[in-house]
């Protein structure tokens, strides 16, 4: 149980565009998911906190009108890049949070290339 | 704020020796993990602790956690190869916030 799915696995994209990445629990009902960055040999950063139902609240230094977000059910998270850059290019990853346990589970991620 | 400290961020070790990662933190909080990753794929959760005192042990590795000193260790018994990835210890307090990773790399 408590599996975390993305997609897409990976994409690539031109410089300019927006690219959707898709985060679902697929058995189990999230009312908050975690959005996660990581750059080639660094940490996790966490970007983004998202509750169903409301507006996201983002960590300091993130810009929300770049990275859109929206959790319109208990199953399902969204992150828009708008205008992607290169420097956009990342791993993101998400968690989505059970509602029981507390426990957050992690997806198996997606790797955005910009050219 | 919370922050997490992981060191040493880069381990060089031979197969058949024991070594310890430090994780220190530094508001309390009610879990801490320990995670695996490898080049290119997710997280794998390793341990969860919960409790001072609290230990874990599956195969090579052992976590433990100290809740007064803020201190986790996670430790590797007879290093083998399989064993080279990244580790991250990473705390809880409402949301997860990991440290920089320690990569691990056991030579043959």
């Amino acid at each position: 149980g408590a599996v975390v799915s993305q997609h897409p696995s990976r994409v690539i994209c031109k410089s300019g565009t927006s690219v959707k990445i898709e985060c679902r629990s697929l058995d189990f009902q999230a009312t908050t998911m975690f959005w996660y960055r990581q750059f080639p040999k660094q940490s996790l950063m966490l970007m983004a906190t998202s509750n169903e139902g409301s507006k996201a609240t983002y960590e300091q230094g993130v810009e929300k009108d770049k990275f859109l977000i929206n959790h319109a059910s208990l199953t399902l998270s969204t992150l828009t890049v708008t205008s992607a850059h290169p420097e956009d290019s990342s791993f993101y990853i998400c968690s989505a949070r059970t509602l029981s346990s507390y426990e957050q589970y992690f997806g198996p991620g997606t790797r955005l290339t910009v050219t | 704020e919370l922050k997490v400290e992981q060191n040493p961020l880069f381990l060089s070790m031979q197969e058949g020796k024991n070594y310890t990662i430090y994780c220190n933190y530094s508001t309390t909080s009610d879990r801490l993990y320990w995670y695996r990753q490898d080049p290119g794929k997710s997280l794998e959760s390793l341990f969860v602790l919960l409790s001072n005192g609290a230990v874990k042990q599956e195969g090579r590795l052992m976590a433990s956690l100290d809740t007064k000193a803020r201190l986790s260790t996670l430790h590797i018994t007879a290093a083998v190869h399989d064993l080279s990835a990244t580790y991250f210890c990473a705390v809880r307090k409402d949301k997860i916030i990991f440290g920089k990773g320690t990569r691990l790399h056991i030579l043959p």
